[in-house]
């Protein structure tokens, strides 16, 4: 299966911070690519599809970017809303190959 | 929008099956669009996918739980049920059923039911 590697697995940041989250596949991906959002206690949320698609309803300050193995999820300005864990996942030529995702980024207040 | 809602017992005895059903609602599951799919997270841990079915009954498995695994529906009460086989200590964890889009990403998920392996 294929593997994703987040980095960082944590972090602190400040409210209005630019926060940044990489997620390398262990081989191409195209775009096939999808960010979650989970508060504790909380199933995830859908953030973005296809690597850079906003989902409705999700702040712009939320953006994607990336392509066959190296992607990386921002928010321009971090809000209090916005510390959660982050999770990427991957769906390259599903169902033929088996989904994963990536081990998680928690985002904490500094 | 779709809403899925798991159901099940909280406490499953070591070497026993796990049996989960996800209820839709505000959408078929007999939809073309989706594949339904039932993914987990141990406490304090990441997610982890455990297999999808799509509506013609088509089922793909996590090759780790291949062996003792099995997601099938119910297309008369617009379910789809996971069933677990064997299970230790470490299936312990939130179960999550969720809707997969195009087969790929989850656009809608169920809160989660927490299921505890022991005796």
């Amino acid at each position: 299966a294929i593997q994703l590697t987040q980095s960082p697995s944590s972090l602190a940041a400040s409210v209005g911070d630019r926060l940044t989250i990489t997620c390398r596949a262990s081989q191409g991906i195209n775009s096939a690519l999808a960010w979650y959002q989970q508060k504790p206690g909380k199933a995830p949320k859908l953030l973005i599809s296809d690597a850079s698609s906003l989902e409705s309803g999700v702040p712009s300050r939320f953006s994607g970017s990336g392509f066959g193995t190296d992607f990386t999820l921002t928010v321009s300005s971090l809000q209090p809303e916005d510390f959660a864990t982050y999770y990427c996942q991957q769906f390259i030529s599903y169902p033929q190959r088996e989904l994963t995702f990536g081990g998680g980024t928690r985002v904490e207040i500094k | 929008q779709l809403q899925l809602q798991e159901s099940g017992p909280g406490l499953v005895k070591p070497s026993e099956t796990l049996s989960l059903t996800c209820t839709v609602s505000d959408g078929s599951i007999s939809s073309s669009n989706y594949f339904w799919v039932w993914i987990r997270q141990p406490p304090g841990k990441g997610l982890e996918w455990i297999g999808s079915i799509y509506y013609s009954g088509s089922a793909h498995y996590n090759s780790s739980l291949k062996s003792r695994v099995t997601i099938s529906t119910d297309m008369a009460k617009n379910q789809f049920s996971l069933e677990l086989s064997s299970v230790t200590a470490a299936d312990t964890a939130v179960y999550y059923c969720a809707s997969l889009y195009g087969g790929g990403y989850a656009d809608f998920w169920g809160q989660g039911t927490l299921v505890t392996v022991s005796s």
